[in-house]
């Protein structure tokens, strides 16, 4: 049971390329989220998908966007990378219920130049 | 003023000890709330999770709520070494939706 899948797991980038981070989930859960993680900034919200078919902004939305691709799949994309993106991106998904935790990818580096 | 707040620490205990770290949180209508432990250059994982006021006991580690000051604590007894890490205190509001997290706690438990 793989549980949440993020690729790729490094990336480097130069300031205005564009990335997709990819992100799947096997545990049938209808919500899923990208955080980024910056030193001492602790886990902040960019975007989440609460079912299939819906996403709404986070706390740090400017500069990405997102797709649902499906209920398993959800994807970060950045269209033209700036320095201040560097950061650890986690992938997480969970059941739509207040009393239900968040299950974490293995998180992608990221390190825009 | 952040929505979730805690003591970036470090937090340096001796083993055997019981640590005790602490977050406050600025949302009223919260509903649920969590701790996640994190080890450097890993994931998140989760330690205990809280939804009344009180305590919650799970082996060494006990969660402590208190709604009307609006702050949730986890307390480690026993502390050991590998207890070593940063502790992420998590609240979510209504909805069930948004899950907003504090710079977490830096703890060292010295051998």
């Amino acid at each position: 049971n793989a549980g949440v899948t993020q690729t790729p797991k490094f990336q480097v980038l130069k300031t205005g390329q564009s990335m997709t981070l990819q992100c799947a989930q096997d545990m049938n859960h209808n919500s899923m989220y990208w955080y980024r993680q910056d030193p001492g900034m602790g886990l902040r919200l960019i975007y989440y998908s609460a079912s299939e078919g819906t996403t709404d902004k986070g706390e740090v939305p400017n500069g990405y966007n997102v797709s649902r691709l499906n209920k398993r799949e959800f994807s970060l994309r950045l269209e033209s990378a700036a320095p201040s993106q560097t950061s650890v991106y986690f992938c997480a998904s969970s059941v739509p219920s207040n009393n239900s935790p968040l299950h974490f990818g293995n998180g992608t580096r990221l390190t825009v130049t | 003023q952040k929505e979730v707040e805690q003591n970036s620490g470090p937090l340096s205990v001796p083993e055997g000890a019981i640590a005790s770290l602490n977050c406050t949180y600025s949302d009223r209508g919260s509903q649920s709330f969590f701790w996640y432990r994190q080890y450097s250059g890993k994931s998140p994982e989760l330690i205990m999770s809280i939804y009344s006021n009180g305590d919650k006991e799970d082996g060494r580690f006990t969660a402590q709520l208190n709604k009307a000051s609006q702050y949730v604590s986890l307390l480690i007894r026993d502390s050991q070494p590998s207890d070593s890490a940063t502790y992420l205190c998590a609240v979510r509001g209504t909805g069930g939706f948004k899950t907003i997290f504090g710079a977490g706690t830096r703890l060292f438990v010295k051998a």
